[in-house]
């Protein structure tokens, strides 16, 4: 079974902080790795998108990848009471094509308090 | 921005019944996907379409799913004969810009089975 796990969270910080989130994930040949921020009853909305090992920032998100520790990470810098979210990883795996499913982990509640 | 559009928004439907949620993904894209969310849950994979065909299934997509894309723009997902554990948001996804590429979500149907 492919799994991919999120720290559980749920997740409280002040506004302005850095918030952290991290996801693990099993399948060693996966691919591309995605995160994505869920509101309450909404669809999920990409955030990032990152397929080389290092860091890609992209305004106050960073992604990060390890393969070899198959772990990927995103930090929000200067975090806004609207960043308050789920976000949840996502992991494209080997053996599929580059259109393959995603794996979703099971989310992490961040809360962004004033 | 092109965007996935699903139909209906809630529907609600008694036990047994058969329902049909409708989706139109991105005109461009190739490769469709259904995905559900039971409430508090993460969000699973069904089913990924592509040339007219499924192209993988879950262990959920079982024969009471189908799937089916009757024309250029539509594509559905068909559960024959509703439980009460089908209740959840169902979600429509669509690639095919590039390798690698994220999925795109609708904004999602929640089904209610009473």
């Amino acid at each position: 079974q492919k799994e991919v796990e999120q720290n559980s969270g749920p997740l409280s910080v002040p506004e302005g902080a850095i918030a952290s989130l991290n996801c693990t994930y099993s399948d060693r040949g996966s691919q591309s790795f995605f995160w994505y921020r869920q509101y309450s009853g909404k669809s999920p909305e990409l955030i990032m998108s990152i397929y080389s090992n290092g860091d890609k920032e992209d305004g106050r998100f960073t992604a990060q990848l390890n393969k070899a520790s198959q772990y990927v990470s995103l930090l929000i810098r200067d975090s806004q009471p609207s960043d308050s979210a789920t976000y949840l990883c996502a992991v494209r795996g080997a053996g599929g094509t580059s259109y393959g499913k995603l794996t979703f982990g099971q989310g992490t509640i961040l809360t962004v308090h004033p | 921005e092109p965007e996935v559009t699903q139909t209906p928004s809630h529907q609600v439907t008694q036990m047994g019944q058969e329902v049909i949620l409708r989706c139109v993904p991105i005109s461009n894209h190739l490769y469709f996907y259904w995905y559900r969310q039971i409430l508090g849950q993460k969000v699973e994979f069904l089913v990924s379409f592509y040339n007219n065909e499924i192209s993988e299934k879950s262990e959920i997509f079982d024969d009471q799913f189908s799937v089916e894309r009757p024309d250029g723009s539509n594509f559905t997902l068909k559960i024959r004969s509703t439980k009460l554990e089908d209740s959840a948001m169902y979600f429509c996804a669509s690639t095919g810009t590039g390798g690698l590429s994220p999925l795109h979500f609708g904004n999602g149907t929640r089904l209610t089975v009473t």
